[in-house]
């Protein structure tokens, strides 16, 4: 199973910010667009950031997404209790024609 | 609204055929692509395969012996099928909407409706 890299795990308290680092390589995140997931325990993903930066339908503005080099960040600003989940990055992979996910980071709202 | 609604067997022993199935409702299945996505319990999740509304398909090359997708257009379905098995193919199996494009020589693929997800059980 191919993976992009991401932190297990990741925490903030209420109210400030958090970022999830998603590391792939040039065939992957480094030339594609990268989309980012939401999912909360016993349901199915929800998607939040496609196209590297555009935010799904209702979606908020505290949710945002970058890229550098072979690299992408959500960025989650304004935590609340409610956000706490596991979020997952994805991206094409040219070379393997597959998509790929990333490992996930479980996100704690302390 | 786009819904996706699946169904399949959830118990299976080792061996036997996985046969799962994703209607979509509020849209056609035309000028998408439609895809299976799976996830071990506990563990992340694993791209399956797609087919698109024409009936090409496109699988992970590390399931691709094993994995079948199918479409029905009159049916507005498509299908996942695996044969032979095993307690590694215990997961919750999800269908998607996926939403490709290729552009300024980069893909972007995303997908944007998922069904609620069947564990499947080798056991």
């Amino acid at each position: 199973q191919s993976v992009l890299t991401q932190p297990p795990s990741v925490s903030a308290a209420p109210g400030l910010k958090v970022t999830i680092s998603c590391s792939g390589g040039p065939s992957d995140v480094g030339n594609n667009f990268v989309s980012w997931y939401q999912q909360f325990p016993g349901t199915a993903p929800k998607l939040l950031i496609y196209d590297t930066i555009k935010r799904s339908s209702g979606i908020p503005d505290r949710f945002s997404g970058s890229k550098s080099g072979t690299s992408a960040t959500l960025a989650i600003t304004g935590l609340q209790t409610g956000d706490e989940a596991d979020y997952y990055c994805a991206s094409w992979d040219t070379s393997l024609n597959t998509e790929k996910f990333g490992g996930g980071t479980k996100l704690t709202v302390l | 609204q786009v819904q996706l609604q699946q169904w399949g067997a959830g118990l299976l022993k080792p061996a036997e055929t996985l046969s799962l199935t994703c209607a979509v409702q509020g849209d056609s299945l035309t000028d998408y692509y439609w895809a299976w996505i799976r996830q071990p319990p506990g563990k992340g999740l694993e791209w399956i395969g797609e087919v698109f509304y024409r009936g090409g398909t496109n699988y992970s090359p590390s399931l691709q012996s094993r994995f079948t997708i199918s479409i029905d257009t009159s049916k507005n379905q498509f299908s996942l099928k695996s044969t032979s098995v095993t307690a590694a193919d215990t997961a919750v199996y999800y269908c998607a909407r996926g939403q490709y494009t290729f552009r300024s020589g980069s893909t972007t693929y995303y997908f944007d409706y998922w069904g609620p997800g069947v564990l499947v059980t080798v056991s």
